[in-house]
């Protein structure tokens, strides 16, 4: 059963664009959503993290818009750049739990076209 | 400086047999976990444990045994190797359990059973 579904797939943007990832859950347990990113031969990367009392949160180009009533929240890339070319997994984890408790969703590949 | 290290970083072995991958982190972290990565880049939590406690098991077979000598150090062994067990094996660690405790990956073991 897959508590958190994510889409697209793949994603090809051009350099400059905006990287549009999507992710929805169901369990309204959920209390915390970290976005990771992940280079081909690497290990995933924390990239940015959001909890359910704020809507929207921005650190640099990256920005999570959360929508609670609709258990859905994205990952929003501005001025896309090559060197963000990775697969992009957001997770969620209950409240009361942390990452020993994360769940990830199916990952998206971007790619960034010059 | 590898903040999590993880030996071998690739393992070819046979239906049947037992083999370990080795992980250690630096970073003075109480929390460790172990992660499956499919081949559809599907990633799973196996394992949590939190100075040197073993506090989640997310229905992993009794032919994975986890241990954790110190809280530097978690292993895992594999008995009777299964060709479903192939994929890529993450090690990571956090300072703590609970939220806002972020991970760090480290590069990954891929497993080949052939």
């Amino acid at each position: 059963q897959q508590q958190v579904k994510q889409s697209p797939q793949s994603l090809i943007v051009q350099k400059g664009g905006i990287s549009i990832i999507n992710c929805a859950y169901e369990n309204t347990a959920f209390d915390y959503f970290p976005w990771y990113q992940q280079f081909p031969g690497k290990g995933p990367a924390l990239l940015i993290a959001i909890r359910p009392d704020v809507s929207e949160k921005k650190e640099g180009r990256f920005t999570i818009s959360f929508n609670k009533s609709a258990k859905q929240f994205s990952l929003h890339i501005m001025d896309s750049q090559p060197g963000d070319s990775a697969t992009y997994f957001c997770a969620a984890s209950p409240v009361n739990f942390g990452n020993e408790k994360l769940t990830f969703g199916t990952g998206t590949r971007l790619t960034i076209i010059p | 400086d590898t903040a999590v290290s993880q030996t071998p970083k690739y393992l070819v072995t046979q239906m049947g047999n037992d083999k370990s991958i080795k992980c250690e982190q630096n970073l003075g972290h109480d929390t460790m976990y172990w992660y499956k990565q499919d081949s559809k880049k599907f990633l799973k939590i196996m394992f949590s444990y939190n100075n040197k406690e073993l506090i989640i098991n997310e229905t992993v077979p009794n032919r994975f045994s986890p241990k954790s000598p110190d809280k530097a150090h978690l292993n895992l062994h594999i008995n009777s190797l299964e060709l479903g067990d192939s994929a890529v094996y993450f090690c990571a660690s956090s300072q703590d359990q609970g939220f806002g405790y972020e991970q760090y990956f480290g590069p990954g073991t891929r497993l080949t059973v052939t």
